[in-house]
């Protein structure tokens, strides 16, 4: 089974500083594609940042990017000079066929 | 135009009630996808459609029914709904339904059924 693992339920960080979300998954696939996504709140859900899992180099996109370790199935997002329009509900997912498989999520608030 | 547009914002419908959400994409997208999600937890996937047939139910009950009558438009219809079917609906769209494609999110129907 294709599983998402978040273990921060809840992080908090100063604005200005840098703060990392974790992400662990489990698949039997070799080929496959992982991405971030941002909901803040109230607001609709957005792509933060993606990664193909043939690429070794790690995705960058300005404030953002990832630590993608395939053999540990790791993928951390960083989140670098924090703003207050950074809280919110991050996901950790991956797409198989037709279907996204989102991790439970981490809640972030930037704090001024 | 990369949106995802979704009607209504909110929906508040008896236990009686027949009702629709509608969501609209203009990007050319031919997959298209409802979800649904409760507060602090994931979206989880309820329809997916590819080019517009049904290509995935995920075991959802029949008192939802969705309907795509072209590769820009897709319903989600409500009958005899639940209290516990009270949530934020989710439609997205993406390019094909391959895993190289993100999915474009539009903002959601907030439910309450009363």
């Amino acid at each position: 089974a294709q599983t998402v693992t978040q273990s921060q339920p809840e992080m908090s960080v100063q604005e200005a500083e840098t703060v990392t979300l974790s992400c662990t998954y489990d698949t039997s696939e070799s080929n496959y594609y992982l991405f971030w996504y941002k909901q803040p709140p109230s607001r609709q859900m957005i792509l933060v940042i993606r990664q193909e899992a043939y690429k070794q180099q790690n995705a960058t996109e300005n404030r953002f990017s990832v630590n993608f370790q395939k053999a540990a199935k790791s993928f951390s997002l960083k989140i670098s000079d924090s703003q207050l329009g950074d809280t919110a509900m991050y996901f950790c997912a991956f797409m198989i066929d037709d279907k996204v498989i989102f991790g439970p999520g981490t809640s972030l608030s930037v704090i001024p | 135009d990369t949106e995802v547009t979704q009607t209504p914002k909110h929906l508040v419908m008896g236990m009686t009630n027949k009702k629709s959400l509608k969501c609209e994409q203009h990007m050319g997208h031919r997959a298209m996808y409802w979800y649904k999600q409760k507060a602090k937890k994931p979206p989880e996937l309820m329809f997916v459609y590819s080019y517009e047939k049904l290509s995935i139910n995920e075991s959802v009950p029949s008192r939802f029914s969705p309907e795509c009558p072209n590769s820009s438009l897709l319903n989600l219809h409500l009958h005899a709904l639940q209290p516990e079917d009270s949530a934020l609906y989710l439609c997205a769209s993406s390019q094909l339904p391959r895993r190289t494609y993100e999915q474009y999110f539009g903002p959601g129907t907030r439910l309450t059924v009363t």
